[in-house]
């Protein structure tokens, strides 16, 4: 079975400019979170999506926002870049169940540079 | 607000010892405690996890403690190999939620 996979894995934007990151979910998992990691900040939680529904969104300006698509891929947009955006943006899938848990797998990331 | 804490940045062992890598959580509204290990240019991967209805889960090498009263949790690897070189996250979350709240992360090194 595939992992999960992003696409760009790297990205180069200077401040100002939109990004759009991609994430495709191992098959058949339909939750579908983001996670920024940053030396300072460490993994931090952006925000989740399970059939097309925003479920939970971590503590992030608007500036950062998602989606998600019928087949369970996402994307998600940063507008306006500024510097303290640079990070390796992970993706990750789980099966959801609301009376378990349920492990999330990551993708690799997409490492995004804000010049 | 750090609800999850790894508060050794690195750690250094001996091939063959005991790794015990340590975290500390202040929500005691998480149930459901994770480890991750992660590589350079690398998405985290899955180690093991624990429910806090239990107090240990071992799977081969590791094993995660869990210790409620004392909002600790520890990741013992044994014995330690070259391979397990790498960062340790924990992380925390409830039942049927997605979100993990992460720990800063270990730095783990193992010298032959």
């Amino acid at each position: 079975k595939a992992g999960v996979t992003q696409t760009p894995r790297y990205l180069i934007k200077t401040r100002g400019q939109q990004v759009t990151l991609s994430c495709s979910p191992i098959s058949g998992h339909r939750s579908v979170s983001w996670y920024q990691q940053t030396p300072g900040q460490g993994l931090q939680f952006l925000f989740e999506y399970f059939s097309e529904t925003q479920r939970n969104k971590g503590n992030f300006p608007g500036r950062f926002s998602g989606r998600q698509f019928s087949n369970s891929r996402s994307e998600m947009n940063v507008s306006t870049l500024e510097l303290g955006d640079s990070a390796l943006y992970l993706c990750a899938s789980s099966l959801l169940t609301v009376s378990s848990y349920n492990e999330q797998f990551f993708g690799p990331g997409t490492r995004l540079t804000v010049l | 607000d750090q609800q999850v804490k790894q508060n050794s940045p690195s750690l250094s062992v001996q091939e063959g010892r005991i790794s015990i890598l340590n975290c500390d959580y202040t929500n005691s509204m998480f149930d459901y405690f994770l480890w991750y290990k992660k590589y350079p240019a690398e998405g985290p991967t899955f180690l093991i996890s624990i429910s806090s209805i239990k107090d240990k889960n071992e799977d081969g090498r590791f094993t995660v403690f869990l210790n409620k009263s004392a909002k600790h949790l520890s990741l013992h690897i044994v014995p330690s190999q070259p391979g397990d070189s790498a960062v340790y996250f924990c992380a925390a979350t409830r039942k049927g939620a997605q979100k993990l709240v992460f720990g800063q992360g270990t730095r783990l090194t193992i010298n032959p």
